[in-house]
């Protein structure tokens, strides 16, 4: 019931183009769900995240969707640039505490 | 204002010998959790801790490991007796007070510590 689901787990966009990382999560008690950028080599940043009480989140490129009855969430990033290849995670949490429980991770690739 | 500060930022232990990881977490934060990375996969959360406390650590491993953060100095994860499987890269992230009614924060991570086991 703590499990977070990713897909896919590698992806290549041609520049340009947009991203999309779809999430799945099972227990109705998270409440906060952010998504997290990893360079090789360093530490999870936060990108961007959202609560339940709104369907979409925008800042600049990225943009969160969240399907609360689906119990879903995606990340799209829009205009995909070389820049944006790395490791993406999505996460989610729950009032008991800010542990987070994380997807299996993306690896985006933008080719040029 | 400093970033959640790990050291040391690779680590490399034989196996049988004891790992010490360290977290200094951002300026006014008073929440540590310490999550592991295997390669190629997501973060697994180990342990939740405030000054002194220890509130959550459901997500350690019931032998060899512990972790502490004293109300001075750094948040300690300590590995004894390390085996190969331990090797990852071990993340520190810091929130400051959860807001009230329990609504969550940001939590930042820190650079990570790669313990290699040989």
């Amino acid at each position: 019931q703590q499990q977070v689901k990713q897909s896919p787990q590698s992806l290549i966009v041609q520049k340009g183009g947009i991203s999309i990382i779809n999430c799945a999560y099972e227990n109705t008690a998270f409440d906060y769900f952010p998504w997290y950028q990893q360079f090789p080599g360093k530490g999870p940043a936060l990108l961007i995240a959202i609560r339940p009480d709104v369907s979409e989140k925008k800042e600049g490129r990225f943009t969160i969707s969240f399907n609360k009855s689906a119990k879903q969430f995606s990340l799209h990033i829009m205009d995909s640039q070389p820049g944006d290849s790395a490791t993406y995670f999505c996460a989610a949490s729950g009032t008991s505490g800010s542990r987070l429980t994380f997807g299996e991770g993306t690896q985006l690739t933008v080719n040029p | 204002n400093a970033g959640v500060m790990q050291n040391p930022r690779h680590l490399v232990r034989r196996r049988g010998q004891e790992a010490r990881l360290r977290c200094s977490p951002m300026k006014g934060h008073s929440h540590v959790y310490w999550y592991r990375q295997l390669p190629e996969e997501g973060l697994k959360f180990m342990v939740y801790l405030q000054k002194e406390n220890i509130i959550d650590e459901s997500g350690m491993p019931k032998e060899r490991f512990s972790a502490e953060f004293p109300k001075e100095g750094p948040s300690i994860l300590r590995i004894q007796q390390v085996v190969r499987g331990d090797s990852a890269a071990y993340f520190c992230a810091s929130s400051p007070l959860l807001l009230l009614g329990g609504a969550n924060t940001e939590a930042f991570f820190g650079q990570g510590t790669r313990l290699t086991v040989v």
